[in-house]
Order: C-alpha cells, then sequence, then structure tokens
C-alpha cells in the first residue's frame, strides 16, 4: 500500500470549474509538497505546507495534520491547467514520498 | 537560466551497456536528490547528497547503480549492466536543507 494515496486518479473537467484534488498519508511528516508535471516529465512545486492553507493565483493548498489529509483546488480551471499533479510529503530525514498523482484534463 | 538541468534528456541504450546521466543543481543549494519515475506513477526517491555526501539511498538502489557528487556540485548517476526494467524517467532535485526541492526536466532511459 503506497503511503500516499490521491485521488481521483483522473479528471476531466469543463473550463471554468472548480476542481479538488486530494491526498491522505499514513505517519507523521514535516512536510506535504504539491507538485505539478506537465507531459515531457518536467517537474514544477506548486506548494510546500505544513499546516493550515496556502495560496497562489488560482491555486489552494489545504491541510489538516490531525486527519492526514491535504487538498488542491484550483479555481476558475483553464485547459492550460491540464497536467499531472502529485502529493508528495517529506520526513524529517528530507526522504520524500510520492502519490501516483492524478491526471486533469480541462477541456474548453 | 539557473534552474536544475541535466544531461542528457533522453537516452536509448541496449541490455547490459552502462549508462551516466549528469545533474546540475541550482548552485546554492547543498541537497540533491535523485529520483525514478515510471509511466503512470509517481516518483520514487533513489538517493540524496548533502553537499558531496551521500546520506541515504534507498533499497531500489541496487549494487549496479551509483551516484556521485564529488565536488558537492554537479552529480552523476551511473547505471551498470542495463536491464529492461531500468527504463524510466531519471529527475534530479536540488534545494536548501529543509526546503523545497525543484526539479530538472529529467532524463528518459529507454533499455531495448
Amino acid at each position: 500500500k503506497n503511503e500516499v494515496e490521491q485521488s481521483p486518479q483522473n479528471l476531466t473537467a469543463q473550463e471554468g470549474e472548480f476542481i479538488t484534488i486530494n491526498c491522505s498519508y499514513s505517519v507523521g511528516i514535516s512536510a506535504l509538497h504539491w507538485l505539478q508535471q506537465h507531459p515531457g516529465g518536467g517537474i514544477v512545486s506548486l506548494f510546500m505546507l505544513s499546516s493550515g492553507k496556502k495560496k497562489h493565483g488560482r491555486l489552494i493548498a489545504t491541510i489538516n495534520i490531525q486527519e492526514k489529509h491535504s487538498s488542491l483546488h484550483i479555481t476558475a480551471s483553464h485547459p492550460r491547467d491540464s497536467a499531472v499533479y502529485i502529493c508528495a510529503v517529506g520526513y524529517n530525514n528530507n526522504d520524500m514520498r510520492f502519490g501516483a498523482g492524478t491526471r486533469l484534463t480541462v477541456k474548453p | 537560466d539557473t534552474g536544475v538541468s541535466q544531461d542528457p534528456r533522453h537516452k536509448i541504450t541496449k541490455r547490459g551497456q552502462n549508462v551516466t546521466f549528469r545533474c546540475d543543481p541550482i548552485s546554492e543549494h547543498n541537497r540533491l536528490y535523485w529520483y525514478r519515475q515510471t509511466l503512470g506513477q509517481g516518483p520514487e526517491f533513489l538517493t540524496y547528497f548533502q553537499n558531496e555526501a551521500q546520506l541515504e539511498k534507498s533499497r531500489l538502489l541496487s549494487d549496479r547503480f551509483s551516484a556521485e557528487r564529488p565536488k558537492g556540485s554537479f552529480s552523476t548517476l551511473e547505471i551498470q549492466r542495463t536491464e529492461q526494467g531500468d527504463s524510466a524517467m531519471y529527475l534530479c532535485a536540488s534545494s536548501f536543507v529543509g526546503l523545497e526541492q525543484f526539479f530538472g526536466p529529467g532524463t528518459r532511459l529507454t533499455v531495448l
């Protein structure tokens, strides 16, 4: 069983829709990361958070440490948001474990 | 461009050959990480360096794999006697200690 579980695996939305991607993890962590990966492999770090909520443009990330759960929200989705979104958890030894990713397709 | 760079971007090799990949991190970063990603999966941790010291290696890193970071700057990942199961994207990332990691574009390895 993967230490990091993401849902859904695949998500298709219409442009403008509000999108939520969920991440659950099994043990205590030092930080949680949300990453974006476009076709071709490049990974971009979107958020690194250990508590509460962070916002950057149309992206919002929240984490609930007690429930070991995080969500990534995209408001007013756009086709250029189409990518794989990966949740990763970091431990105090700097090791990281990654979820399998959520493939998002936003249709115009 | 002062991001993380990797070379080559693609490598096709025959089973049994040795391959070497290079990663140039962001110059101020003291930590450098190697990950492997197979199709449809998230990255898997392989190893990481703090400066020139290799501090941790995953059990995924068999004795055919070796990584170095000789001067605490660029790093190389070598795979000896490649197998078809080694086909994957090899990702490098760098960071300051405890801060977010910045990823390179990856090297896609295909073993025929």
